[in-house]
């Protein structure tokens, strides 16, 4: 099967610039997870979809950060103005639903270098 | 404090060594547990699952964990690495409560040949 799909991998932008990052999830997923990787830490989730309602953005910073997930498929994250912490690596995931115990397939995210 | 807490963030091994990973979490109620693997220049992959039943699960690669209820604890093990295993490993936590999967800050294993 086909697994979950993030463009672009690599993005360099200034600071108070924008930057967006899409995902196509596994086919059939309900939920999508948007999760933050700076270096040395481990993942720490941004936001958490099922279909397309937001079920969890409790850390997202949403003076600047914002998510969608248009018709439960595909979403975008976007950043806005961007700051240089935010460099780091954006993963997204995906998994068949948020109430049962399936487990979250990855991509391969997109690093994103702020100067 | 973190609710996810990977002890060792880096471990160097040479081949054939046994590995013990660490990995405590604080969180009470239902919880699923998982170790994932981030190879160089790869995804996050799954490496074992911990839902119920047996608390010594069995993973790809020769990879086993022992979740121990009473120590909040899901060590990751294996009896003899290889320079293949060369990777970052991150311990997870599903909670039930919150339907959120939490991850530890990762534990850097260099194995050397």
């Amino acid at each position: 099967e086909a697994g979950v799909a993030q463009s672009p991998r690599y993005k360099i932008i200034e600071k108070r610039q924008s930057v967006a990052f899409w995902c196509n999830p596994i086919s059939g997923h309900a939920t999508l997870y948007w999760y933050q990787q700076i270096l040395g830490q481990g993942p720490k989730l941004l936001i958490q979809f099922q279909n397309n309602g937001v079920v969890d953005d409790s850390q997202l910073p949403k003076d600047r950060f914002s998510a969608e997930r248009l018709k439960g498929v595909d979403s975008t994250l976007k950043i806005q103005p961007a700051k240089l912490e935010d460099s780091a690596v954006y993963l997204c995931a995906s998994s068949l639903d948020w109430a049962s115990n399936s487990e979250a397939f990855f991509g391969q995210g997109t690093r994103l270098t702020v100067v | 404090a973190q609710s996810v807490s990977q002890h060792n963030h880096h471990v160097i091994l040479s081949e054939a060594a046994s590995l013990e990973l660490g990995c405590n979490y604080s969180y009470g109620g239902t919880v699923n547990l998982f170790w994932y693997v981030q190879y160089p220049g790869q995804h996050l992959q799954l490496l074992l699952k911990y839902f119920s039943g047996d608390p010594l699960v069995k993973g790809i690669k020769g990879f086993e964990a022992e979740f121990i209820k009473s120590k909040f604890s899901f060590n990751l093990r294996k009896p003899s690495v290889q320079w293949s295993d060369t990777a970052e490993y991150f311990c997870a936590v599903w909670r039930g409560s919150a339907r959120q999967l939490t991850f530890g800050s990762g534990t850097q294993l260099t194995v050397l040949p």
